[in-house]
């Protein structure tokens, strides 16, 4: 059982849709992380969400941190192929380890 | 700065082979990991390490072994190469290690796609 839940595991829509996707846990984290990777490339951070309630925007990515610290969304408004990736959702876990979802693979098509 | 470097990019190994992955980083980050990632399971945590001379395992931490002698360099090692090793590897390093690391941010490497036979 992974720490870190998301869903759904994989999307395909139409350029132009609005989609969201879910990090979900039943531990309690000082804050958690969202990433983004292409194929052949290693993650790249796109926010860290650190106050329950948070809500981050990114250019047309909103994120939002759950007010008890234990879920977090993503939402891509107005979806471009440029979005398409893999997004990952990442928590520290006791002892400096950080563990990861086994993230949501985004197929945005034109 | 070159960020997070590794080598090789491609490696096929036979099964029983030994080999070290390289990862080094010039932006003097204290915190190092390895993580390896296979379809459907996200990125798992390998082995990780807070500073030089310093190193503790991951969640899947079995077949692998690491050191950190300098700040720059932390090289992951097959003792004895599996089938089931077979996946992508990557090393990330960030700036701070203890309780800020869960707010930093983690440089990765472009990752070793490693094929056991």
């Amino acid at each position: 059982t992974q720490l870190l839940e998301q869903s759904p595991q994989f999307l395909s829509i139409q350029e132009g849709e609005n989609l969201t996707v879910y990090c979900n846990s039943s531990s309690v984290f000082s804050s958690l992380q969202w990433y983004r990777q292409e194929p052949g490339e290693g993650p790249v951070l796109l926010v860290t969400v650190v106050t329950g309630g948070e809500v981050k925007k990114l250019k047309r990515l909103t994120f939002q941190f759950g007010d008890a610290r234990k879920d977090s969304s993503l939402h891509i408004t107005a979806a471009q192929p440029g979005d398409t990736g893999l997004y990952l959702c990442a928590a520290m876990e006791y002892g400096n380890k950080l563990v990861f979802g086994a993230g949501t693979i985004l197929r945005v098509k034109s | 700065n070159a960020g997070v470097t590794q080598t090789p990019k491609f490696q096929v190994l036979k099964t029983g082979q030994s080999m070290t992955l390289q990862c080094a980083q010039d932006m003097n980050h204290e915190y190092m990991s390895w993580y390896r990632q296979d379809p459907g399971m996200g990125l798992r945590l390998i082995h990780y390490s807070v500073g030089a001379g310093i190193t503790d395992q991951g969640e899947v931490p079995n077949g692998y072994n690491v050191s950190r002698s300098t700040t720059e360099d932390f090289p992951l090692r097959l003792l004895s190469a599996a089938p089931s090793q077979t996946s992508v590897y990557f090393c990330a390093s960030s700036y701070s290690p203890g309780t800020s690391l869960s707010t930093d941010t983690q440089y990765f490497g472009p990752g070793t796609r490693l094929t056991v036979l």
